[in-house]
């Protein structure tokens, strides 16, 4: 069955410093792949997407991610992170097992320090 | 553009209630997802609809879950009668259909419930 895993339950960085949250799936062929971020008591926003093509994909907010198929991730980066990017963070993916549907991971809580 | 609009907020209620969660979707999308969320078990799919009509709902827990989408511009999520382990908070979200599938998820802000 397809199934998206976020090995790091929560993070905590120092502002300025760079992120790298984790994301790796198991899909059998070539996936639709999303990050969103939530905010405390907001619903999720989308911050990128991957369907095709290049597999270095840039979102919101000064995020990117890159696609790597033969290491089945999709790690979510970005290069100096803010005190407002403090939120937790999924990794989804479209599955096609029964239907398609969009499957999330159980997310990664960032924390920022000053 | 309005995006997805979820009522109500916040419900508290007690226990053997009913608790009818209300939905309006994007105008436009396919399809429609109904996700709870909680502390121990994350976001969980309960179940989604593509153009009104139930795809999956092999998230729903027990029967005394039960979902509609009577039009593309309304659905509900029923619990009835309610226990205190459905506390959590309900999203509903809409997506355009993309090659087949699911495209960007778009959120409402979610119904939190509480049941005592």
């Amino acid at each position: 069955a397809q199934s998206v895993t976020q090995p790091d339950i929560h993070i905590t960085v120092s502002e300025g410093a760079s992120l790298e949250l984790r994301c790796n799936y198991s899909y059998g062929a070539t996936p639709y792949l999303f990050w969103y971020v939530q905010s405390p008591g907001q619903g999720l926003q989308l911050l990128l997407k991957y369907f095709s093509g290049d597999t270095l994909v840039q979102g919101i907010k000064g995020f990117e991610a890159e696609f790597k198929r033969s290491q089945s991730s999709f790690n979510l980066r970005k290069p100096s992170v803010h005190w407002s990017d403090a939120a937790e963070y999924f990794c989804a993916v479209v599955s096609n097992t029964g239907g398609f549907k969009t499957i999330f991971g159980a997310g990664t809580r960032l924390f920022v320090k000053a | 553009d309005a995006g997805v609009i979820q009522s109500p907020r916040h419900e508290v209620t007690e226990m053997g209630q009913e608790v009818t969660l209300r939905c309006k979707p994007i105008s436009g999308h396919d399809y429609l997802f109904w996700y709870r969320q909680t502390m121990m078990r994350g976001l969980e799919l309960l179940i989604y609809f593509n153009n009104n009509v139930p795809i999956d709902d092999s998230g729903m827990p027990e029967d005394r879950f039960s979902a509609k989408m009577p039009n593309a511009s309304f659905s509900t999520l029923k619990i009835q009668p309610s226990e205190p382990r459905d506390s959590a908070v309900y999203f509903c979200a809409s997506s355009l259909a993309l090659a087949g599938g699911p495209g960007e998820l778009f959120f409402g802000e979610g119904s939190r419930l509480t049941v005592l």
